[in-house]
C-alpha cells in the first residue's frame, strides 16, 4: 500500500499567522491519465472530514482563498495564509491515486 | 443539497454479523463511485471498499476482503456494506463516502463496536 505520511502531527499557530502542512507518499502519484489525485480535508471536533482542495491545488467551493494547495510527484503542501478561529481541527491528506486509496496520519491545528 | 445517511451500526460479538446501510439524496447517485471509510482513534482513517456507479466493479482493503461485501441499489439511492465475521480490530465509526479518488462528501458514520 502507498504510505502517506504528514508533519508535524501537531501544529500550534496563533492568529494571523501563517500554517503549512507537508504530506509525502511513498509512491508517485500521478495517475496513467496525467492527473494527480491528491485531496485534503478539514474534520472538526464533532463532525464528519470535509474536502478542501482535490488533485493537489483545485479548491472546493466555498472553501476560503487563504487554503492552497501544491506540490506534485510525492510531495504536497497545504497552506493557510492567515489562520482564523474557524480553521481549528485535523487536516488529512489521501491519495486516490492507488488502491487502496490512503490517508496520511492527521495534523492536528490548535490556536 | 448532498446528503448521505449512514445506519446499521452497533454492537457485535467476535464472529458476528452486521450490515451498515446509507440513504443517499441530492446528486445524481447511479452516477457516482461510491465507498466506506472508517475511523478510529487509534488507526485514523482507512478505505473499506469501493464500488463504481453500475455495481460491477469493487475494491475492498485486504483486512476485509472475503469477509466484507460493498452492494448498491440505484433505484433506491442506497448503498450497503455486509460485514460478517467480524474481529475486534473492526471497531470503527463506519462513514459512507461519494466518490473513489475524489472523494468528497461523506456520511455522519455509523459506530460499529466488535466485543464479547
Amino acid at each position: 500500500d502507498v504510505v502517506v505520511t504528514q508533519s508535524p502531527l501537531s501544529l500550534p499557530v496563533a492568529l494571523g499567522q501563517s500554517a503549512s502542512i507537508s504530506c509525502r507518499s511513498s509512491r508517485s502519484l500521478v495517475y496513467s491519465d496525467g492527473n494527480t489525485y491528491l485531496s485534503w480535508f478539514q474534520q472538526r471536533p464533532g463532525q464528519s472530514p470535509r474536502r478542501l482542495v482535490y488533485k493537489v491545488s483545485n479548491r472546493d467551493s466555498g472553501v476560503a482563498d487563504r487554503l492552497s494547495g501544491s506540490g506534485s510527484g510525492t510531495d504536497f503542501t497545504l497552506k493557510i495564509s492567515s489562520v482564523e478561529a474557524e480553521d481549528v481541527g485535523v487536516y488529512y491528506c489521501m491519495q486516490g491515486t492507488h488502491w487502496p486509496h490512503t490517508f496520511g496520519q492527521g495534523t492536528k491545528l490548535e490556536i | 443539497e448532498v446528503q448521505l445517511v449512514d445506519s446499521g451500526g452497533g454492537l457485535v460479538q467476535p464472529g458476528g454479523s452486521l450490515r451498515l446501510s446509507c440513504a443517499a439524496s441530492g446528486f445524481t447517485f447511479s452516477g457516482s463511485w461510491m465507498g466506506w471509510v472508517r475511523q478510529t482513534p487509534g488507526t485514523g482513517l482507512e478505505w473499506v471498499a469501493n464500488i463504481s456507479p453500475d455495481g460491477n466493479t469493487k475494491y475492498y482493503v485486504d483486512s476485509v476482503r472475503g469477509r466484507f461485501s460493498i452492494s448498491r441499489d440505484n433505484a433506491k439511492n442506497s448503498l450497503s456494506l455486509q460485514m460478517d465475521t467480524l474481529r475486534a480490530e473492526d471497531t470503527a465509526v463506519y462513514h459512507c463516502a461519494r466518490g473513489g479518488a475524489l472523494l468528497d462528501y461523506w456520511g455522519q458514520g455509523t459506530l460499529v463496536a466488535v466485543s464479547s
